[in-house]
């Protein structure tokens, strides 16, 4: 089955600087890639998401690049502010056709900290 | 985008008992997820279930531990049964919903459960 590595596991950084989370897969039939953000007891709430169709998709001020020859793809965000602080999650999926998306496989959250 | 709502919100029960867990979506849905968070980790994947036919588990989940029933597209229900200290987790149910042009999963707000 599908294998999802994250990394960092923890990231620490200035408000305005970037932060960037990365994730690898397993499966190379995996062809829908999420990102979730979860706060402090709330549940997770997708931030961004990218088919394997396409290798960049930009949403203000978070980005997401997927590289399918070399099966990661990372979260990008500009412009951190405090209220960016929370577990991020990425995931992923195979979509056999129509717009099911089945399971998701989640990698192990990388816990961002921006500090003001 | 779909509502989800969770009954309990939270639990704490005796080891040995069991626990049912509700889940109520406001539209219908084909598939239903059930996901285990444990503390402080990433979320897993205990069964997908369809409505009209058995549900599916994944790896190290049984029915027998983890009986699903899907009576209908709006709901599910998940029982925690005989109940160890090892389930304390919180238990998230998630449905595909559509957010504009593309369909994605939405979570429901969990159930935290501990054990004693």
């Amino acid at each position: 089955g599908e294998n999802v590595e994250q990394h960092p596991s923890t990231l620490s950084v200035q408000e305005g600087d970037s932060a960037v989370i990365k994730c690898t897969y397993s499966d190379s039939a995996s062809n829908y890639f999420p990102w979730y953000k979860q706060e402090l007891g709330k549940r997770p709430q997708l931030i961004i998401d990218i088919r394997s169709n396409v290798g960049e998709k930009k949403d203000q001020r978070i980005a997401v690049t997927l590289n399918k020859t070399a099966k990661h793809f990372s979260l990008h965000i500009t412009e951190t502010q405090p209220e960016d602080s929370a577990v991020y999650f990425c995931a992923a999926s195979y979509l056999a056709g129509g717009t099911s998306y089945g399971k998701l496989t989640f990698g192990q959250g990388t816990i961002l900290t921006v500090h003001p | 985008s779909a509502v989800i709502s969770q009954k309990p919100s939270r639990d704490i029960c005796q080891r040995g008992t069991s626990l049912t867990i509700q889940c109520q979506v406001d539209s219908q849905v084909t598939m239903m997820f059930w996901y285990r968070q444990q503390p402080g980790q990433s979320l897993t994947l205990i069964a997908t279930a369809n409505q009209g036919s058995e549900a599916t588990y994944e790896s190290g989940f049984v029915i027998d531990k983890f009986p699903i029933s899907r009576p209908n597209l709006t709901f599910s229900t998940l029982t925690v049964s005989n109940m160890s200290p090892e389930d304390s987790s919180i238990y998230l149910c998630s449905v595909e919903g559509s957010s504009g042009s593309y369909d994605e999963q939405f979570f429901g707000p969990g159930t935290r459960l501990t054990v004693l």
